[in-house]
């Protein structure tokens, strides 16, 4: 079964630098979820598109911005990058015909040095 | 204090032993509720849904869910050594966003 596809899988970028990462849903699914974990951490979750139009708002600082395109994969933008960006950043997508589970991807690794 | 509560542990099990994990949550509009496995610098893994209160099982999980007392659970029966991961409980209200809280995560070891 296609699961959601994140890429890239790992990338290093430098302090104020601007990082993007993209996710692609499973087809079908109609929600798609940024969420943001830090080492030891809970995932916390930073934002979130319905059918396109982003439909929620959590912790995202305002250097982060992201967009769903019309093809349905989504991109998180984060510039003025902070050694405290450093974290895994989980896409998921939902499936509203299975009890509105969500899934994950296997996360993108970023590193600010 | 946070809107979902998960003990972080770590729990240390034998092998074959039965494995309760639990979470507890102060908003009652929380309908969905999730287990995720989730093992080292790897995406959560699904586990467990249920929808209100009730119990479910599969295999050798079983999720329960006390909404009056705000509390759920996974069971994990004969726990074997590739359980060991972080379990992480989610939750989400009835609403058009359908955004997940998740808990802490609470690490089990399963001893061989």
């Amino acid at each position: 079964a296609a699961g959601v596809i994140q890429s890239p899988r790992h990338l290093i970028k430098e302090k104020r630098e601007t990082a993007t990462l993209k996710c692609y849903p499973i087809p079908r699914h109609d929600t798609v979820y940024w969420y943001q974990q830090g080492p030891g951490q809970d995932p916390q979750f930073l934002i979130s598109f319905y059918e396109k139009m982003q439909s929620d708002k959590g912790s995202i600082p305002d250097r982060f911005s992201a967009q769903q395109f019309s093809d349905y994969h989504s991109e998180l933008n984060m510039s003025s990058l902070e050694l405290g960006d450093s974290a895994l950043y989980f896409c998921a997508s939902r499936d509203r015909g299975r009890g509105n589970t969500i899934y994950f991807g296997e996360g993108s690794w970023l590193t600010v040095v | 204090q946070k809107e979902v509560e998960q003990d972080p542990g770590p729990l240390s099990v034998p092998e074959g032993a039965i494995v309760s994990l639990n979470c507890t949550y102060s908003n009652s509009a929380f309908q969905y509720f999730m287990w995720y496995r989730q093992y080292s610098r790897k995406g959560p893994e699904l586990l467990m849904y249920t929808y209100s209160s009730g119990n479910k099982e599969d295999g050798r999980f079983t999720a329960q869910v006390d909404k009056s007392s705000k509390y759920i659970s996974l069971f994990i029966r004969d726990s074997q050594p590739s359980d060991s991961a972080t379990y992480l409980c989610a939750m989400s209200a009835i609403s058009g966003t359908y955004k997940y809280i998740f808990g802490t995560g609470t690490r089990l070891k399963v001893l061989a």
